[in-house]
């Protein structure tokens, strides 16, 4: 079946580099997804990654698929206080019809 | 450009009342819809899919229902609500490109 894990807290100090990890279980997903979620809001899509990638950046996002370990990150140079929200990863799966999600990982960002 | 709406954006509604929430997506056509839902503990479970008019799949049986009379209208139904229908409840669209775009979810309180 296809699930999705994440450690649920990170906590940065601002100008320091956040790593959130993730992993999946199914091999077939095709698309791989980072979305930002801030207090009482909607999901917004950061970024995504297709699945013959095993790097992708953009900006002060860079993120990282390990296939062979089914292991994704997101890294976020210069952490910002305004990156403080939940990140979710999801995976595409159902020949990419449907998401499933991470449970997020709540990045806190201390000054 | 797309953009997708959802409303109410909150509601409180008493146990066994019924529920209608509301999802229209503008600049695109024939999409794939979403509702999921995000109860406290922040996991996004799926709830429904339609690929077309008239065509909705369930993967979670519950006492919601969903329905698409317009090609871009996705609606949220319920008879009768349960206190554990509470939650966050966000619709979403898929483009042809396989990115699906969230809206801002609505906050549903059953009392």
């Amino acid at each position: 079946g296809e699930d999705v894990e994440q450690s649920l807290f990170l906590s940065v100090r601002e100008g320091d580099s956040s790593v959130i990890n993730c992993t999946y279980t199914d091999s077939s997903s095709t698309y791989l997804y980072w979305y930002k979620q801030e207090p009482g809001a909607g999901l917004q899509l950061l970024t995504y990654i297709f699945s013959n990638m095993d790097m992708k950046q953009d900006q002060r996002l860079t993120v990282l698929l390990n296939k062979k370990d089914k292991h994704l990150s997101l890294r976020i140079a210069d952490t910002q206080t305004g990156d403080s929200a939940i990140y979710f990863c999801a995976e595409a799966t159902g020949g990419g019809n449907k998401l499933t999600f991470g449970t997020g990982t709540q990045l806190k960002v201390e000054l | 450009s797309q953009t997708i709406h959802q409303w109410p954006a909150t509601l409180v509604q008493p146990v066994g009342s019924p529920l209608s929430l509301e999802c229209t997506v503008e600049g695109t056509s024939n999409p794939n819809l979403y509702w999921y839902r995000q109860a406290a503990g922040r996991g996004l479970q799926l709830l429904f899919y339609s690929v077309g008019i008239g065509q909705i799949s369930s993967e979670v049986p519950q006492n919601l229902s969903a329905s698409r009379p317009q090609d871009r209208q996705f609606i949220l139904s319920s008879k009768k609500l349960l206190l554990s229908d509470s939650g966050f409840y966000l619709c979403a669209w898929q483009n042809s490109g396989n990115t699906i775009y969230f809206g801002e979810g609505s906050w549903l309180t059953v009392v």
